[in-house]
């Protein structure tokens, strides 16, 4: 089973930092690959799909970009309501995959 | 607005049974895609199975874990989603969340209800 790993598993982040998770995937993976932000007690947000599409609502400051077996999201500009943990998933044979999170944290 | 509402959820002990329920609203339920994905204490989000829509064979899928012991159902009279755990082990306890399928990912979630397994 293809895995993913997320780098790094921690980070602390100012406000207005710019900030960049990384997901690898132990082989080549086509470009299902998705973002979620998750904060306690509540349900998982998607941020992005398919790589680098931006779901509905979701402010301009996330991105997504990669290809192969790397990718990445980036937050531009940092902002309070932006600490949470993070996770990147792949869609694979009818199955998803998360990565094991990273969670950002205020400095 | 896109609203689901878990519940089922409570203390059971290993070998034992418990249904989860979601309640779902704002959206056309029939015609949509769920899956539910858990999240064990500490630990990282884990997918646990997906059923389509009746239109497209209301066929499953299953991750590895729960293969065989869970059962996943959707009842679109009631616009509501099960999932029919059987045989639990203490590893299967987390809080369990209903989402919706978009594409290739899951784009609207629920709270979440919590199941312990424990002696």
């Amino acid at each position: 089973a293809i895995q993913l790993t997320q780098s790094p598993s921690s980070l602390s982040a100012s406000v207005g930092d710019r900030v960049t998770i990384t997901c690898r995937a132990s082989q080549v993976i086509s470009n299902y690959l998705a973002w979620y932000q998750h904060k306690p007690g509540k349900g998982p947000k998607l941020l992005i799909y398919y790589v680098s599409s931006l779901e509905s609502g979701v402010p301009s400051r996330f991105s997504g970009s990669g290809s192969g077996t790397d990718f990445t999201l980036t937050i531009s500009s940092l902002q309070p309501e932006d600490f949470a943990t993070y996770y990147c998933q792949l869609f694979n044979n009818d199955a998803y995959t998360f990565g094991q999170g990273t969670k950002l944290e205020s400095k | 607005e896109v609203q689901m509402v878990e519940s089922g959820g409570g203390l059971v002990k290993p070998g034992g049974s418990l249904r989860l329920s979601c309640a779902a609203s704002g959206f056309s339920f029939r015609g949509a895609w769920m899956s539910w994905v858990r999240q064990a204490p500490g630990k990282g989000l884990e997918w646990v199975a997906r059923i389509r829509s009746k239109i497209d064979g209301e066929t499953t899928d299953y991750g590895a874990p729960v293969k065989g012991r869970f059962s996943i159902s959707r009842d679109d009279s009631k616009d509501k989603l099960y999932l029919q755990m059987n045989s639990l082990k203490t590893e299967d306890t987390a809080v369990y969340y209903c989402a919706t399928e978009g594409l290739a990912s899951q784009n609207n979630w629920g709270q979440g209800t919590l199941v312990t397994v424990s002696a």
